[in-house]
């Protein structure tokens, strides 16, 4: 049974260029949160995806955006990147209405310079 | 808003010593209680949980005991070893599908 995949595993970005990340979910679950690890931090909340409609948000600016395919995967897009934005970014996945455990994905560490 | 705060860093153990990791939070009502592990460039690994007073989460020599009246979750292990070097994190949350709330995470370090 396949994990929580997320792609790529490194990326490096420049200042004001966009980026996309992607996660396929754990089988069998079919909603998607995002969050966002500084480092030395714990993960901030981004926003989550379920039936492919962002259900909630944390604290993130309206550069930060989603999208939830039919299939359940997930991208986390980012506008006009900023020095702060360096961080690893986790997907997470769980099934609605079930037990209160979401399952992580490695991560994708963005740098940007 | 809801919070978890949690010993800071770094813990430094000898092998086979004793590990206490303390955590606490503020929520209204009763959110489930959980310890994440992060090993060396790996994302998030759930150690254990409890979703209600009194619970006792274990796992791998892990435990931690849900503690309503010190709003505490305090992870612990009788005899560490050199495998459990990771950052480990507490956090909450009130189901699978509201967001986990998570401590800034602590770093242990175990010496042979």
């Amino acid at each position: 049974d396949a994990g929580v995949t997320q792609s790529p595993t490194h990326l490096i970005k420049t200042r004001g260029q966009q980026v996309t990340l992607r996660c396929s979910p754990k089988s069998g679950h079919d909603t998607v949160s995002w969050y966002q690890q500084a480092l030395g931090q714990g993960p901030q909340f981004i926003f989550q995806y379920y039936e492919e409609e962002e259900r909630q948000r944390g604290n993130f600016p309206d550069r930060f955006s989603g999208h939830q395919f039919p299939n359940y995967s997930s991208e986390l897009n980012v506008n006009a990147l900023l020095l702060g934005d360096s961080a690893l970014y986790l997907c997470a996945s769980s099934q609605t209405g079930t037990s209160y455990e979401q399952y992580f994905g490695p991560g994708t560490r963005l740098t940007v310079t | 808003g809801n919070s978890v705060t949690q010993m800071e860093g770094p813990v430094t153990l000898s092998e086979e010593a004793f590990l206490t990791i303390n955590c606490t939070y503020t929520a209204t009502g009763y959110p489930s209680l959980f310890w994440y592990v992060q090993y060396p460039g790996e994302g998030l690994q759930l150690l254990l949980k409890a979703t209600k007073a009194d619970d006792k989460g274990s796992n791998k020599g892990f435990e931690a005991t849900y503690r309503k009246e010190t709003t505490s979750f305090h992870l612990e292990k009788g005899s560490v070893q050199v495998s459990d070097s990771a950052v480990y994190f507490c956090a909450l949350s009130y189901s699978g599908n509201t967001p986990l709330v998570f401590g800034k995470g602590t770093r242990l370090s175990v010496i042979a």
